[in-house]
């Protein structure tokens, strides 16, 4: 059963980049089984797709996101990560990994989740 | 974008009785249309995928139905345990994925 971990600063200042880890455990990383992603939830509001990521690296992101996102994958630590550049106030929100099985279209496995609040 | 819109936003019910859940899509949706529970606190969990199918150890008292822009998500006899906000989400094409914006079910 893959279990996720999300790690990163609880505060973020506007305009500088908000960095999240997501460390997996119960398989490895390298598992073609897997798209690693990530879904955020503002402040008592809905969910949104973030974006995922393959082990060969090859990313799929929100479009409305995709200018400011970078993920990638460390296998050697069985971790992946995204950065969020020119952050606002609007990032603030819970950021879970989220993660799918390569055939279907929902997320299976999810991470307990982390607060990042953007502010000065 | 594929929008979902969920209704109603809060439903009342007592345990025992039925919950009936809607979501529609503001344009035709292929298969992949996914249920998810959240309960404060928690991330949400798959209830349901691909319309009607049960993720692995949900109850049977969930089930979902559909098809093109109108979903349904129904819990035939509410436990306690039920009272939660479910979401509805899709897969469009590039990938892309949305979710509604949740309905809250209360006692």
């Amino acid at each position: 059963q893959v279990q996720q971990q999300e790690s990163g600063p609880g505060l973020v200042e506007p305009s500088q980049t908000l960095s999240l880890t997501c460390t997996v455990s119960g398989d490895s990383i390298g598992n073609s089984a897997y798209y690693w992603g990530w879904v955020r939830q503002h402040p008592g509001r809905g969910l949104e797709w973030i974006g995922y990521i393959y082990y060969t690296g090859d990313a799929f992101y929100n479009p409305s996101l995709k200018s400011r996102l970078t993920m990638s994958v460390d296998m050697s630590k069985n971790q992946f990560s995204v950065k969020l550049s020119s952050a606002t106030v609007a990032d603030t929100a819970v950021y879970y990994c989220a993660t799918k099985l390569g055939t279907t279209a929902h997320f299976d496995y999810w991470g307990q989740g982390i607060l990042v609040s953007v502010s000065s | 974008e594929i929008v979902l819109t969920q209704s109603p936003a809060t439903l009342s019910l007592s345990p025992g009785e039925r919950a009936t859940l809607s979501c529609r899509a503001s344009q035709s949706v292929n298969r992949y249309l996914a249920w998810y529970q959240q309960k404060p606190g928690q991330p949400p969990k798959v209830l349901i995928y691909e319309i009607f199918k049960r993720a692995a150890g949900v109850p049977a008292r969930f089930s979902g139905s559909g098809s093109g822009t109108d979903f349904t998500l129904t819990i035939s006899s509410l436990e306690p345990e039920d009272f939660a906000v479910y979401y509805c989400q899709q897969r469009g094409n590039e990938p892309s994925y949305t979710f509604g914006q949740g309905t809250k079910l209360e006692i």
